[in-house]
């Protein structure tokens, strides 16, 4: 089956330390998106890719890192640097208009 | 700049009763539009979009969704809900020209009460 598998579900990691989420899609789609959710606020757009070898960065960046080296992988870093990173990840992938999402991580920083 | 509203943050609503979702956005430029429901702990699904064409676009589940350019505004509607709508329930919109990026609203939670 076709999709986006995003790993693992549940994450929990010490405060200070950096913590990468993965995300791999088979749906040979070129664009991808993580985005972060937080009660009440929607989701906000961390970063973005087009194309292999290319991203650009959402409206809260800060704090994340993304690499996209391959067609199928955009793994998401969180590191020491983002304040509040207890949240709900999100990734997404697109074809034409439609946007496709994965199960998302729950990320809890103790 | 694109931006959503959605009015509502909570609906609660009795079974088989109907249920509207409001949505409202703004864009400078033309846009598709589109409403996702979220299951607890889950990713987005998608049940429905407006591209063009006719204004009332009919999605899963029952579900559809009226455009109105003057009053730009996007609802979710359904006749008689059931215990299963109850969800997270996102209006989003893309733009046409480019359309690379999606602007979600803040998402409404609906609560289908037996």
């Amino acid at each position: 089956d076709g999709g986006i598998t995003q790993s693992p579900k549940y994450l929990f990691r010490k405060e200070g330390q950096n913590v990468t989420l993965s995300c791999e899609q088979n749906l040979n789609h070129d664009a991808m998106y993580w985005y972060r959710q937080d009660p009440g606020q929607g989701l906000r757009l961390i970063y973005y890719s087009q194309i292999v070898n290319d991203f650009q960065k959402g409206d809260i960046a800060e704090g994340y890192s993304v690499s996209r080296e391959k067609k199928e992988s955009f793994p998401l870093t969180v590191t020491s640097a983002q304040k509040n990173p207890t949240a709900f990840y999100l990734c997404a992938s697109r074809r034409e208009t439609e946007a496709f999402f994965g199960q998302g991580t729950r990320l809890t920083v103790v | 700049a694109q931006s959503v509203t959605q009015l509502d943050s909570q609906v609660p609503v009795f079974e088989e009763a109907p249920v509207e979702l409001r949505c409202n956005y703004s864009s400078s430029v033309s846009v598709y539009l589109f409403w996702y429901v979220q299951y607890p702990n889950q990713g987005l699904q998608l049940l429905l979009k407006y591209l063009s064409g006719s204004t009332l676009v009919k999605g899963i589940n029952g579900f559809e969704a009226e455009f109105n350019k003057s009053q730009t505004s996007f609802h979710l509607r359904k006749p008689s809900v059931h215990i299963s709508d109850t969800a997270e329930y996102f209006c989003a919109v893309s733009r046409t020209n480019t359309g690379n990026q999606f602007y979600f609203g803040t998402g409404t939670s609906l609560t289908v009460i037996p």
